[in-house]
């Protein structure tokens, strides 16, 4: 099972500032990444797959990149309805597994 | 793109329950779907993944030879059959549409409301 840790837990920033947000594989995914955003008493929202390609609706704010085993989702610019969870999700192998999750919270 | 899933609700431990996610706006017939689980407080975890056909079908081991997915694509309908239910399959079950068709292993690109199963005595 390919295992996906997200880091930081929870990301502590102001609006308007840029958040990076990590996530690592236990091995190689080649770029079969998606990023999701899931806001409270909601279900999750593809944002971004195959580690760059945002979805369709996604603000240019969001982006992603990596390839291999580490990749990054960065919103440039944090707007209030971004302080949300994050998750990232393999594709690569079964079983398909999701990150932990990032908490990006308003400093 | 609509998915509306029921069927959720309590049931004791060692008891069943069948869910269903009734998809429209989308060729049903030609994508594969997913259930995708949340524990209350907890991060995502992937349940199962049927094929556009429903002759293929992938289950996490945590639920393996436990739950069924089929559907019927008659109704565009998706369902999980779940036995054995233990205390730590309570959750909110999404139900997912991939994204591409006549493809596994894709993207979610829609997600249903989730309904909640509680298992508990």
């Amino acid at each position: 099972e390919i295992v996906l840790t997200q880091s930081p837990a929870t990301l502590s920033l102001s609006p308007g500032e840029r958040a990076t947000l990590s996530c690592r594989a236990s091995q190689s995914v080649s770029s079969y990444i998606s990023w999701y955003q899931q806001k409270p008493g909601q279900a999750p929202r593809l944002l971004i797959y195959d580690a760059f390609n945002r979805a369709t609706g996604v603000p240019a704010r969001f982006s992603g990149s990596g390839s291999g085993t580490d990749f990054t989702l960065t919103i440039s610019s944090l707007e209030p309805e971004d302080f949300v969870v994050y998750y990232c999700q393999q594709r690569t192998n079964w079983p398909l597994t999701f990150g932990g999750g990032t908490k990006v919270e308003i400093k | 793109v609509q998915l509306l899933e029921s069927g959720g609700g309590l049931v004791q431990p060692g008891g069943s329950l069948r869910l269903s996610c009734e998809a429209s706006g989308f060729t049903f017939t030609r994508c594969g779907m997913t259930w995708v689980r949340q524990a209350p407080g907890k991060g995502l975890e992937w349940v199962s993944s049927i094929s556009d056909s429903g002759y293929v079908t992938y289950y996490a081991d945590s639920v393996k030879g436990r739950f069924s997915a089929s559907r019927d694509n008659s109704k565009n309908t998706l369902y999980l059959q779940m036995n054995s239910l233990r205390a730590e399959d309570t959750a909110v079950y999404y139900c997912a549409k991939d994204q591409w068709m006549e493809q596994l292993k894709a993207p979610f690109d829609y997600w249903g409301q989730g309904t909640l199963v509680t298992v508990s005595s």
